[in-house]
């Protein structure tokens, strides 16, 4: 399958400060790109979906003020979380699809920590 | 909003039964319905999925039936095994991709 790359795959960060995740499609194009956030024993929440070259569409109840997303291009997708807290530490993960009605493939997720 | 609900969310099967999850989207627009097995702290890996204009398909022990006027759909694993035991998400996909809310599968050796 398709390869997305992840990065980075965990951050420590302190509270009031601001963290990057970047989310690469590796060997394909990807019109519409997913940002999940995950806590332990649940499932993947989806945060916004976001195509290339629009703004992100983001979920009821997801702070777009907070959780900054830039699609600039076809194979790269930021999500940056902006003044976290400790609340906001959760696995975060990315996936990539080309077109609709096929397989989003995932990146490797983000542990976020905020201490 | 859209959702997708997924029953059971625990299951446990002795080795060798078969082993039934299902799941139910809201949205008509969904056309792509994938599965996954997620390990603990790891991407999701797809194991089967099905597209609208078809109604069952099929991959070894793994098959996924999809009902489309009653907005269900399915995962069966026959003959199952301890290394099946993970957690399984369903998702319901068009312009969003939704996921359901995790079923954990046991197989008892």
């Amino acid at each position: 399958g398709a390869v997305v790359s992840q990065h980075p795959s965990w951050v420590i960060c302190k509270s009031g400060t601001s963290v990057k995740i970047e989310c690469r499609s590796l060997d394909f194009q990807a019109t519409t790109m997913f940002w999940y956030r995950q806590f332990p024993k649940q499932s993947l929440m989806l945060m916004a979906t976001s195509n290339e070259g629009s703004k992100a569409t983001y979920e009821q109840g997801v702070e777009k003020d907070k959780f900054l997303i830039n699609h600039a291009s076809l194979t790269l997708s930021t999500l940056t979380v902006t003044s976290a807290h400790p609340e906001d530490s959760s696995f975060y993960i990315c996936s990539a699809r080309g077109g609709q009605n096929t397989e989003a493939f995932f990146g490797q997720g983000t542990r976020l920590t905020v201490v | 909003g859209e959702n997708v609900e997924q029953h059971p969310s625990t299951l446990s099967v002795q080795e060798g039964d078969s082993a039934v999850i299902k799941c139910t989207y809201s949205d008509s627009a969904s056309n792509y319905f994938p599965w996954y097995k997620q390990e603990l702290g790891k991407r999701p890996q797809l194991i089967i999925d099905i597209r609208s204009n078809v109604g069952e398909k099929k991959d070894q022990r793994i098959a996924v039936t999809l009902n489309k006027t009653a907005k269900h759909f399915s995962l069966h694993i026959t003959e199952t095994q301890p290394e099946d035991s993970a957690v399984y998400f369903c998702a319901a996909s068009w312009a969003k991709y939704i996921f359901g809310t995790g079923t954990r599968l046991k197989v008892l050796a």
